[in-house]
């Protein structure tokens, strides 16, 4: 099983700053990495698809990058609505398909 | 738009069938770019995939609960569901149904999510 850790736990920012958030898997990937936002008392939402796709709707300041075991979500400049958590998840070597613990990204 | 919704108990007692449907809007289950999920969150084990469904009746299980859990279609009411059997308290949890996105190896629409809770 391949695990997802993502880095920080927790992070505190302020608006209109950027953020950059990490998720390294245990074994590589290749590009096949997803990432998602959720807010609460909503279900995740797609935001990027193979490590740097933005998916339908998502706004220019969602980048990802990253190849084989490390990768990098970046919001380059946080709007008051992206505070949020976000998971990473992989679909590479499977079953099964896995997630990582998140990271919650705080108003500071 | 597609949408997702869950349905099912919310309260299962210990050692019971929980059985959950998701009813799928403005897109087809029988559609061929995309597979049928189930998905599970908790505060200590966070987001786990369950199980995968293709149209053409293929599944995929996660090993940790491949020998308890079924996952089934319903091309005629556009649906599928889950089956856990042997229910324990760790499988309490927010059960989400999700469309997996073949092209693009992601969950692209989820539904609401449905709280089950095990417990006598």
């Amino acid at each position: 099983e391949i695990v997802l850790t993502q880095s920080p736990a927790t992070l505190s920012l302020s608006p209109g700053e950027r953020a950059t958030l990490s998720c390294r898997a245990s074994q590589s990937v290749s590009s096949f990495l997803a990432w998602y936002q959720q807010k609460p008392g909503q279900a995740p939402r797609l935001l990027i698809y193979d490590a740097s796709n933005r998916a339908t709707g998502i706004p220019a300041r969602f980048s990802g990058s990253g190849s084989g075991t490390d990768f990098t979500l970046t919001i380059s400049s946080l709007e008051p609505e992206d505070f949020a958590v976000y998971y990473c998840q992989q679909r590479t070597n499977w079953p099964p398909i896995t997630f990582g613990q998140g990271t919650r990204l705080d108003f500071k | 738009q597609v949408q997702l919704q869950e349905s099912g108990p919310g309260l299962v007692k210990p050692s019971e069938t929980l059985s959950l449907t998701c009813t799928v809007s403005g897109a087809s289950v029988s559609g061929g770019s995309y597979y049928w999920s189930w998905i599970r969150q908790t505060p200590g084990k966070g987001l786990e995939w369950i199980a995968y469904l293709y149209y053409t009746g293929s599944t995929t299980y996660n090993p940790s609960v491949k020998s308890r859990v079924t996952i089934s279609l319903d091309m005629s009411k556009n649906q599928f569901s889950l089956t856990l059997s042997s229910v324990i308290a760790a499988d309490t949890a927010l059960y989400y149904c999700a469309r997996g996105n073949l092209a693009l190896r992601a969950f692209d629409v989820w539904g609401p999510g449905t709280m089950v809770a095990v417990s006598s």
